[in-house]
């Protein structure tokens, strides 16, 4: 089946700070998403993003399907962005693969 | 509007009980459901799916099963719990087909002591 990585696998900003989290699938997908689990276990889904570019706000994602990989952009991290970032993807079946994760930090 | 509610939210149970997890979805028909497993620290791992009413799509074998005995209900049950099934137990949904979003429930967090 399609693998998926993420990195790094955990990240410690300074509030204001930017990062770029990263996401590499083995497989061509049909659809890819990016979510933010909070620290009470919610998952938010932030992007569908198969390919091209996406803002909302602070954050973006970028998704080169040619070249298996997507980055999702944080810029002027708060404590709120806190908890982990998960990649997800769908290789045209019915179920989605999730990657391992990024557990980021931002500290005050 | 769509929504998705898992219930219960915290479960203690004791090594060898039974285990039912209910999750419904309202404002949407013909969903493709989920149940997936988070152990602690871990990533997401998908345990069933289901396209319809009776159709389940198990991807790790182990002592759980999954039911959906109405078109918007899936529910995940277990005979006898092992420790290990311990975790964050997480039902989604998404539109019919591929190439849509997937949407989260709570959550329900079990323990097995």
């Amino acid at each position: 089946g399609i693998q998926v990585e993420q990195s790094p696998p955990d990240l410690i900003l300074q509030e204001g700070a930017n990062s770029t989290l990263r996401c590499n699938f083995s497989d061509s997908v049909n659809n890819l998403q990016w979510f933010h689990q909070n620290p009470w276990g919610q998952l938010i889904n932030l992007f569908y993003i198969p390919s091209g570019t996406k803002q909302n706000g602070r954050l973006s994602a970028t998704t080169v399907a040619t070249e298996r990989y997507s980055l999702l952009y944080i810029s002027s991290s708060q404590t709120t962005d806190s908890g982990v970032y998960f990649c997800a993807v769908d290789n045209y079946g019915q179920n989605f693969v999730f990657g391992p994760g990024t557990r980021l930090s931002v500290l005050p | 509007s769509q929504t998705i509610h898992q219930w219960p939210a915290t479960l203690v149970q004791p090594v060898g009980s039974p285990l039912s997890l209910e999750c419904t979805v309202e404002g949407t028909s013909n969903p493709n459901l989920y149940w997936y497993r988070q152990a602690a620290g871990r990533g997401l791992q998908l345990l069933f799916y289901s396209v319809g009413i009776g159709q389940i799509s198990s991807e790790v074998p182990q002592n759980l099963s999954a039911s959906r005995p109405q078109d918007r209900q899936f529910i995940l049950s277990s005979k006898k719990l092992l420790l290990s099934d311990s975790g964050f137990y997480l039902c989604a949904w998404s539109a019919l087909g591929t190439g849509d979003t997937i949407y989260f429930g709570e959550g329900s967090w079990l323990t097995v002591v």
